[in-house]
């Protein structure tokens, strides 16, 4: 079975400034998608982030982006020019390509918490 | 407006009694799931439902039943509620049915079991 671990509960940040988010996980396959979710107070998950395992290229979305490294099954999202709206509950998750992996739905680390200093 | 939709939003219950917490989507996406979310815990997969008629057991599917005769509903049902199935439980469809597709989330429903 596939793990996902955020070694970080809590993490907090200036504003206007740089931080990057830690993600390992466990997996036996070569071929998975990894993502990034963002969850507000409001409660609603909010995709941040998608990453192909088979792609060397790491994924950007904006302020967003990650440093996708597959040797050390790492998996890293970096926010930049941090704003208040950024504040949230963030969690990275892993599904796996198999055929069928849908049924798999995604498995999720323990999250860890955003805050941004005004 | 599309999208999918969870009732109730808050709900508190006695021991031993029996939740239905209901989900509902637009899309007629094949895919669907129940997590729970806990402190320390993250999102745990309860079941899910590849299609209409068709579920399966996730992680922790103990005390829960759920059903789907329809694409778009996809109840969850607590038969006798115990204190540790209070959580906050979201609801979620796949577009597509490859891996890659995105999960989309309900907000989530806070159940809190006296």
């Amino acid at each position: 079975a596939q793990t996902v671990t955020q070694s970080q509960p809590e993490m907090s940040v200036q504003e206007a400034e740089t931080v990057t988010l830690s993600c390992t996980y466990d997996t036996s396959e070569s071929d998975y998608y990894l993502f990034w979710y963002k969850q507000p107070p409001s409660r609603q998950m909010i995709l941040v982030i998608r990453q192909e395992a088979y792609k060397q290229q790491n994924a950007t979305e904006n302020r967003f982006s990650v440093n996708f490294q597959k040797a050390a099954k790492s998996f890293s999202l970096k926010i930049s020019d941090s704003q208040l709206g950024d504040a949230a509950m963030y969690f990275c998750a892993y599904r796996s390509a198999r055929t069928g992996g849908g049924a798999d739905g995604l498995t999720f680390g323990k999250g860890t918490h955003l805050i941004i200093q005004p | 407006d599309a999208g999918i939709t969870q009732s109730p939003r808050y709900k508190i219950t006695e021991t031993g009694r029996q939740v239905t917490l209901m989900c509902h989507q637009t899309w007629s996406h094949s895919y669907m799931f129940w997590y729970r979310q806990d402190l320390g815990h993250g999102l745990r997969l309860i079941y899910y439902s590849a299609a209409a008629d068709i579920t399966d057991k996730g992680e922790v599917p103990d005390g829960y039943v759920v059903s789907r005769s329809k694409t778009e509903n996809f109840p969850l049902t607590l038969e006798s509620a115990t204190r540790s199935q209070t959580s906050v439980y979201f609801c979620a469809s796949l577009r597509g049915t490859s891996s890659h597709g995105e999960l989309f989330f309900g907000e989530g429903s806070r159940l809190t079991v006296l």
